[in-house]
């Protein structure tokens, strides 16, 4: 079975630029949640997709967004790229929502300069 | 506001027990994680416990939670190298009608042979 699958794996933007992740989950996984890890800000949690709606959201600002699609797949959009966006960018799946078991996929690292 | 505190370190002998500690803020919260990230690995949901449960044990790991004192812990017993790795605790709390989630800044355990 293959696992959660990110790409692009590296992405270097400039400011004021926009850039779209995409997450592919596990097949039959329903849920897609996104997270930021930086070495300042640490992990923190963006939002959480299950059947294309957003379940749960953090607190990020509106210039991030996400979407799912029908077949569970799920994209993260950020506009107006600023500096502090350079993160790894970690999306992870499951069958639902609050699951034992979640699967994470390898990080798609953004460098904004 | 929301808050999760963890030690930064802890160091431990192979074999030793390793207790990692969280305290966290927000008495609405539903969910708390723990969450492990090897160096150079991705990230691994380790286990969660519902609010309304005291204990939760799943082989060496065991749980416990106090919620009047808002306080999580993670036991490992017999520590092995390969639990080397950084833990991060987590709450899901729902201030609306979505959840959010918050990490704590995660606690680096050495094992030490």
């Amino acid at each position: 079975k293959a696992g959660v699958t990110q790409t692009p794996r590296y992405l270097i933007k400039t400011r004021g630029q926009q850039v779209t992740l995409s997450c592919s989950p596990i097949s039959g996984h329903r849920s897609v949640s996104w997270y930021q890890q930086t070495p300042g800000q640490g992990l923190q949690f963006l939002f959480e997709y299950f059947s294309e709606t957003q379940r749960n959201k953090g607190n990020f600002p509106g210039r991030f967004s996400g979407r799912q699609f029908s077949n569970s797949r799920s994209e993260m959009n950020v506009s107006t790229l600023e500096l502090g966006d350079s993160a790894l960018y970690l999306c992870a799946s499951s069958l639902g929502i609050a699951e034992e078991t979640q699967y994470f996929g390898p990080g798609t690292r953004l460098l904004v300069l | 506001g929301e808050d999760v505190e963890q030690s930064l370190f802890l160091s431990v002998r192979e074999g030793d027990s390793s207790v990692i500690n969280c305290t966290y803020t927000d008495s609405s919260s539903t969910y708390l994680y723990w969450y492990k990230q090897e160096p150079g690995a991705g990230l691994q949901l380790l286990t969660y416990i519902f609010s309304n449960m005291d204990m939760k044990q799943d082989q060496r790991l065991t749980v416990l939670l106090n919620k009047k004192d808002k306080h999580l812990s993670l036991r490992i017993a017999d520590t092995q190298t390969g639990d080397s790795a950084i833990y991060f605790c987590a709450e899901m709390n729902y201030g609306g009608s979505q959840g959010n989630l918050i990490f704590g800044k995660g606690t680096k355990l050495s094992v030490k042979p």
